[in-house]
């Protein structure tokens, strides 16, 4: 299984930036990495993806180090909508799998 | 907007009866996933279709089945429930199987079993 390492819980205050961290040190080159959120009693949203370099759209952003064994999810804004379950994932290759991990849980203070 | 609908979004049933949730999606997209999210678990996925390909994961039980008759929908069977089986059933779509895709997801279906 492709294994991420995530904080179990971050807090953030609204309109300010978050940052969320994950280490995926076992990913291989062509591995892509993916970020999902579950927002309460709701199915999981697609935030953002990359595969080595930083990438924004208009959810966030995806900061990927140098040697992808780590990434970072920017959300620049935080607002109470955005506090979810975040999912840092990893696969490549034959496995077009996705595989959740625990997760993150990101609350939003007003 | 195109989406993945699932019905009903709470489903209960007793112990041992069969249960069927039911999945559509107008993506047309060719990949259709279920996956089972147990209280303050992550999704696990159950198995998946690729087209008319059925593909099982291994630590799947085979009290779960599913079908999929045509390209827009897709069934989950529970053939004899336990209370084990309660849990949110999630139904996603890619449009190819590719590890790049992205996965849409539907709101899912709540299962409790009496």
């Amino acid at each position: 299984d492709a294994k991420t390492t995530q904080p179990n819980s971050m807090e953030s205050n609204e309109e300010e930036p978050v940052h969320l961290p994950c280490n995926h040190s076992t990913i291989s080159g062509t591995d892509y990495i993916h970020w999902y959120r579950q927002l309460p009693s709701q199915g999981p949203e697609y935030v953002i993806h990359g595969l080595t370099s930083n990438v924004n759209n208009r959810m966030a952003s995806l900061a990927i180090a140098e040697d992808r064994k780590s990434s970072t999810l920017i959300l620049h804004r935080a607002t109470l909508r955005d506090a979810a379950v975040y999912y840092c994932i990893f696969n490549g290759g034959s496995n077009y799998k996705l595989t959740f991990g625990k997760g993150t849980l990101l609350t939003v203070n007003p | 907007d195109a989406m993945v609908i699932q019905n009903p979004r709470y489903q209960v049933t007793q112990f041992g009866k069969p249960v069927t949730l039911s999945c559509s999606q107008t993506l047309n997209h060719n990949v259709m996933y279920w996956y089972q999210q147990k209280s303050s678990q992550a999704p696990k996925l159950l198995f998946h279709y690729y087209d008319k390909d059925f593909n099982n994961e291994a630590d799947t039980p085979d009290n779960f089945q599913s079908r999929r008759p045509n390209t827009s929908f897709c069934f989950l069977d529970i053939r004899s429930p336990g209370l084990g089986d309660a849990a949110m059933y999630l139904c996603a779509t890619s449009r190819v199987a590719k590890s790049q895709e992205t996965q849409y997801f539907g709101p899912g279906t709540r299962l409790l079993v009496l």
